[in-house]
């Protein structure tokens, strides 16, 4: 198993542009989370989702949007970059059995913006 | 309030010491714990749960206080390798909200 995977792993770009942020996960888990970290911080919830075709706003979601048309991907798309988001990029999947509410995550794309 | 805080340190301890992080949550409603552990540059990773009745995994150590809403990780015999980022989890529903984790440095 490959567990949680992203790419890219790093990405500079300029103010205004778009891009998309890839996850996938090949354990067959319900639940897939995005996550944002910035430095010495904790991570910050951007969107989830509980199944193929439903996601649902986290923490901070504005500036982002995801879709989920699998059970394998969960794509992070960012429209209009801005300088604020600059940041660590995790997405995480768990299981929906409720025997271990462990989250597996990938290794993170590390995004800036200027 | 926030809803998870953590002592960001960083908490310096020689090879061989003992060491205890503290969390505080604040939704009584809270479902589940956990101590996440997070190397520099690297993606968290799920250290150990937290039960009630409290846990042990080897030098780890993690206990719940619902009363005062509260989980401490204890670190028994530091290891130069257990130097990281510890994140406190703690889950509502479906979502699992971070603390912004202690940094334990552990020097020989």
């Amino acid at each position: 198993n490959a567990g949680v995977t992203q790419t890219p792993k790093f990405r500079i770009l300029k103010i205004g542009q778009s891009m998309t942020l890839q996850c996938a996960q090949d354990m067959n888990h319900n639940y897939m989370y995005w996550y944002r970290q910035d430095p010495g911080m904790g991570l910050k919830l951007i969107y989830y989702s509980v199944g193929a075709g439903i996601t649902d706003k986290g923490e901070v979601p504005n500036g982002y949007n995801v879709s989920r048309s699998t059970t394998e991907d969960f794509p992070l798309r960012l429209e209009l970059a801005a300088p604020s988001q600059t940041s660590v990029y995790f997405c995480a999947s768990r299981a929906r059995d409720t025997s271990s509410y462990e989250q597996y995550f990938g290794p993170g794309t590390r995004l800036t913006v200027t | 309030r926030k809803e998870v805080e953590q002592d960001p340190g960083p908490f310096n301890v020689p090879e061989g010491a003992t060491v205890a992080f503290n969390c505080t949550y604040s939704n009584s409603a809270s479902q589940s714990f956990f101590w996440y552990r997070q190397d520099c540059r690297k993606e968290p990773k799920l250290l150990m749960s937290v039960y009630s009745s409290g846990n042990e995994d080897g030098r780890f150590t993690a206990q719940l206080n619902r009363a005062s809403q509260y989980i401490s990780l204890l670190i028994r015999d530091s290891k130069l390798s257990d130097s990281a980022t510890y994140l406190c989890v703690v889950r509502g529903s479906y979502i699992p909200t971070f603390g912004r984790g202690t940094s334990l440095i552990v020097h020989p």
